[in-house]
């Protein structure tokens, strides 16, 4: 059983441009979930992909979008960096249901300037 | 809605000492409770979970966590402190309804800081 791997761990960006963040969920697990952590905060929800679809979204604009594919790996895109949006990202996965276990990779570190 | 509060940022105790660390919750369905813990620079790791069997949860590592309805508190808990407990704990609630965007998701508090003194 492999678990929940994220990458890249560290990436830089500069304001304006656009990341690409990976999710590989661990075997068997059909939901994904993607949280925004600001240094100091706990992790806020963004958005979730159940089967391909996205199934709840949190108080995050339209240039935060997703993908997840058929083998449930999931892709988190950001369009138009802000300085506000360094943080860690964190995905994690689990089987549907609001009372399963969430497994959390270890987490993107996004920082923009 | 759902929220979380919880109660200090910081809590500092002696190796040996009792740890409790306090989570209020806000919900307006029956509510599943996590607490997880983040080491730095790491993703989070479930202690315990809730979901409406017995209100006293045992998780790992020795921590344990009470449901109490009527106070909307679950509150987390360690008889004795060690040193490799120094970590942030974050409470979470997530919708136990069933159905709709929000199930499944967690919200989770501000955290606390645990420091574990020797």
């Amino acid at each position: 059983e492999t678990g929940v791997t994220q990458s890249p761990t560290h990436l830089i960006k500069t304001r304006g441009q656009q990341v690409t963040l990976r999710c590989s969920s661990q075997s068997g697990h059909n939901t994904v979930s993607w949280y925004q952590q600001a240094l100091g905060q706990g992790p806020q929800f963004i958005f979730q992909y159940y089967r391909e679809e996205e199934n709840g979204r949190g108080n995050f604009p339209p240039r935060f979008s997703g993908l997840q594919f058929p083998n449930y790996s999931s892709e988190l895109n950001v369009n138009a960096l802000e300085l506000d949006d360094s943080a860690l990202y964190l995905c994690a996965s689990s089987l549907a249901g609001g009372a399963t276990e969430a497994f959390f990779g270890q987490g993107t570190r996004l920082t923009v300037v | 809605a759902q929220s979380v509060t919880q109660l200090g940022s910081h809590v500092s105790v002696s190796e040996g000492a009792l740890v409790l660390l306090r989570c209020n919750y806000s919900s307006s369905v029956p509510p599943y409770l996590f607490w997880y813990v983040q080491y730095p620079n790491q993703g989070l790791q479930l202690l315990l979970k809730y979901t409406s069997a017995a209100t006293l949860v045992k998780g790992i590592n020795g921590f344990e966590a009470e449901f109490k309805k009527s106070e909307t508190s679950f509150h987390l808990t360690k008889p004795s402190a060690h040193m490799s407990d120094a970590a942030e704990y974050f409470c979470a609630v997530s919708d136990s309804s069933g159905g709709g965007t929000s199930y499944g998701k967690l919200t989770f508090g501000q955290g606390t800081i645990l420091t574990v003194h020797p």
